[in-house]
């Protein structure tokens, strides 16, 4: 059974602290990507990455950065986080190339930034 | 940058009865995928659509690519609690990403 996993469901965080999101996906897939989802917004792409130290920026990166240090695990980091950047995080997983681009999903985790 | 728009934004309907979701956008799109999403967790995929016209049918759920494939419908006959939750049309971007709408909230009240 595929699996993405994210360290945290709920996280809570200080204005200007360093915040790091992981992501760890059991399937062997290329393609990693990192959305936010606020109400009303859907889902907006923030950054992916399609291969091991390879990242490109989503639709939007300003104040975040990512790390694919690993095949299976895929981070991103909040370098300081403002009020603004409180939402659901979500994680996904692709097979790509060959596959369907069928996106396997994270749980999320809602951070709050107080 | 290409506008896709879902409506309606939110739907709640008796349990058994029929509905219809709409994805539109002004772009031609190679293929579209729709996703469902509980409270709580991460959206899954429902359904590929990859050809102008082409219907896929999953149980009670009907999901319809348009002729110019531009737009998809998603169709729901009797439906139930356990429909609920939020449908997201998700077409394909090229440079292996999918672009996502900002969803139909759906609630089915028993």
């Amino acid at each position: 059974d595929v699996k993405v996993t994210q360290s945290s469901r709920y996280l809570v965080k200080r204005t200007g602290e360093k915040v790091f999101l992981e992501c760890v996906q059991d399937m062997d897939h290329e393609n990693m990507f990192w959305y936010r989802q606020d109400p009303g917004l859907g889902l907006r792409l923030i950054y992916f990455s399609y291969d091991v130290k390879m990242k490109e920026k989503g639709d939007i990166p300003e104040g975040y950065s990512v790390s694919r240090e690993k095949k299976e695990r895929f981070s991103l980091i909040l370098e300081s986080a403002s009020t603004n950047q409180t939402s659901m995080y979500l994680c996904a997983s692709t097979l790509t190339p060959g596959g369907t681009y069928e996106q396997y999903f994270g749980p999320g985790t809602r951070l709050t930034v107080t | 940058t290409q506008l896709l728009e879902q409506s309606p934004q939110f739907l709640s309907i008796q349990e058994g009865e029929n509905l219809t979701v709409y994805c539109n956008s002004s772009s031609v799109f190679s293929s579209l995928q729709w996703y469902r999403q509980e409270p709580g967790e991460g959206p899954v995929l429902l359904v590929t659509v990859v050809t102008g016209g082409e219907v896929k049918k999953l149980k009670r759920l009907t999901f319809q690519f348009g002729d110019a494939r531009k737009d998809s419908s998603l169709h729901i006959t009797a439906a139930q609690p356990g429909d609920t939750g939020l449908y997201l049309c998700a077409p394909f971007q090229g440079a292996q990403k999918l672009v996502f709408g900002q969803g139909t909230r759906l609630t089915i009240n028993p």
